[in-house]
């Protein structure tokens, strides 16, 4: 099965800057990668999806790529705000199922 | 508003007392699924269904049962709860048609189980 590494439990960040957030996984390539945000207490909330043949996707002050060849997705919060302190859970399906397996999340601290 | 809803919210039962947490969506979507969440473990995915009457293990089935005899309901089953089962539960749904990939989940289940 797929195996997801998100490569920090927890990021602070100063209140204005861009914070970068990585999930690399091993096995095969997915044919999509999701990103999630979850507050305390509450079921996680979708983001973005990426396929595997796009490089870059942008949706307001979100940009997530997706490497194929580094099995990398990097996750991007340009002018953070205090608001975007959440944890950010990436997410992948099985190959050929539609099973997503949750990588365990970055825990995002956006300090004013 | 679509929607997957849960109940109960919270509960604290005692071991080996048979349980039923609810869920349902809104959205007439084939796919629902159960997860469970752990501090240090992350999501781990318990069952899933692709449509009516039809089911699937997880990663971590074990001392759990689902049904799903209408498309918008999915009920997970305790039959015998233990206390490694104190967790916070999710449901989940997403439709099957086109490319559509998101998953909408509910609000969560925490469960104590003394």
């Amino acid at each position: 099965s797929q195996k997801i590494e998100q490569n920090s439990e927890a990021l602070n960040i100063q209140e204005g800057k861009t914070a970068t957030l990585t999930c690399n996984y091993t096995n095969y390539s997915p044919a999509y990668l999701q990103w999630y945000r979850q507050d305390p207490g509450r079921g996680p909330v979708f983001l973005l999806l990426i396929r595997e043949n796009e490089k870059e996707k942008r949706k307001e002050r979100l940009k997530v790529t997706f490497d194929t060849t580094l099995k990398q997705s990097l996750f991007h919060i340009t002018a953070s705000q205090p608001a975007d302190s959440a944890t950010y859970l990436c997410a992948l399906p099985g190959a050929g199922s539609y099973q997503l397996t949750f990588g365990k999340g970055t825990k995002l601290s956006v300090i004013p | 508003e679509a929607q997957v809803t849960q109940n109960p919210r919270y509960l604290i039962t005692v071991t080996g007392k048979k349980l039923t947490v609810t869920c349902s969506q809104n959205m007439n979507h084939e796919y629902m699924s159960w997860y469970r969440q752990d501090p240090g473990l992350g999501l781990r995915q318990i069952y899933y269904s692709m449509n009516v009457e039809v089911t699937d293990k997880g990663d971590v089935p074990e001392g759990y049962k689902v049904s799903r005899k209408e498309k918008r309901n999915f009920p997970l089953i305790l039959e015998s709860p233990s206390p490694n089962q104190t967790s916070l539960y999710f449901c989940a749904s997403r439709g099957l048609a086109g490319f559509s990939y998101e998953q909408y989940f509910g609000p969560g289940t925490r469960l104590t189980v003394t």
